[in-house]
């Protein structure tokens, strides 16, 4: 089983609807979670981090960790076609690895 | 602030070559890390740095991959020899320190073994 599970989609939807993204994880050790951005041909960029479990919102992006059931989701409100990319989540245990998932191809439709 | 700068951005090379990819952090960032990310994957460390001392190298192909940093700065990932399945986008990233989670990566370097 992968430590940290993605959707690869891709995920395809119209300007202005609202995104969920979503990953599942296995570990159950204290950790924080990390949202990343990749665009094409680029290297990933953070957008959000969160810990253990709650919610977290920075303007148009809320990050919800619901650790009963070890998911992790990333809503996009508003969605504009600049937000057209692959999100990867991560998961770190407060130690010195990050692990990536597979990351998610969100495609914003004009 | 100047961003983690990595060349080249392209390489093309045949299996059994050796290529090298060196790479810049942020300046005063203590933590350079090397991942490789293969298509349709999540980047995946090979090696982290915490100045010029190795942290985890686990997952580094040691039989065919090497890596240093010089005097706690820039570092350079080599391949000898390269095969096939090498093939991939090698992304070096930075940050200030190991127990930080913001990671500042470079726009990669793309391998692709023929």
């Amino acid at each position: 089983q992968k430590e940290v599970e993605q959707d690869p989609g891709p995920l395809s939807v119209p300007e202005g609807a609202i995104v969920s993204l979503n990953c599942t994880y296995s570990n159950s050790a204290f950790q924080y979670f990390m949202w990343y951005r990749q665009y094409s041909r680029k290297g990933p960029e953070l957008l959000m981090y969160t810990y253990s479990s709650g919610n977290k919102e920075d303007g148009r992006f809320t990050a919800q960790v619901d650790k009963s059931s070890k998911y992790i989701s990333l809503f996009i409100r508003d969605s504009q076609p600049s937000d057209s990319a692959t999100y990867l989540c991560a998961r770190n245990t407060g130690g010195f690895k990050t692990i990536f998932g597979a990351g998610t191809r969100l495609f914003v439709k004009a | 602030e100047a961003g983690v700068a990595q060349s080249p951005r392209y390489k093309i090379i045949e299996k059994r070559q050796s290529v090298a990819f060196w790479c810049n952090p942020i300046s005063g960032h203590a933590t350079l890390y090397w991942y490789q990310q293969i298509l349709g994957q999540g980047p995946k460390l090979l090696i982290q740095f915490q100045n010029n001392g190795v942290v985890d190298d686990s997952q580094l192909p040691k039989d065919r991959f090497s890596a240093e940093r010089l005097k706690g700065v820039d570092s350079t990932l080599k391949i000898q020899p390269a095969k096939l399945e090498d093939s991939a986008v090698y992304l070096c990233a930075s940050s200030l320190g190991s127990g930080t989670y913001e990671q500042y990566f470079g726009p990669g370097t793309r391998l692709t073994v023929t």
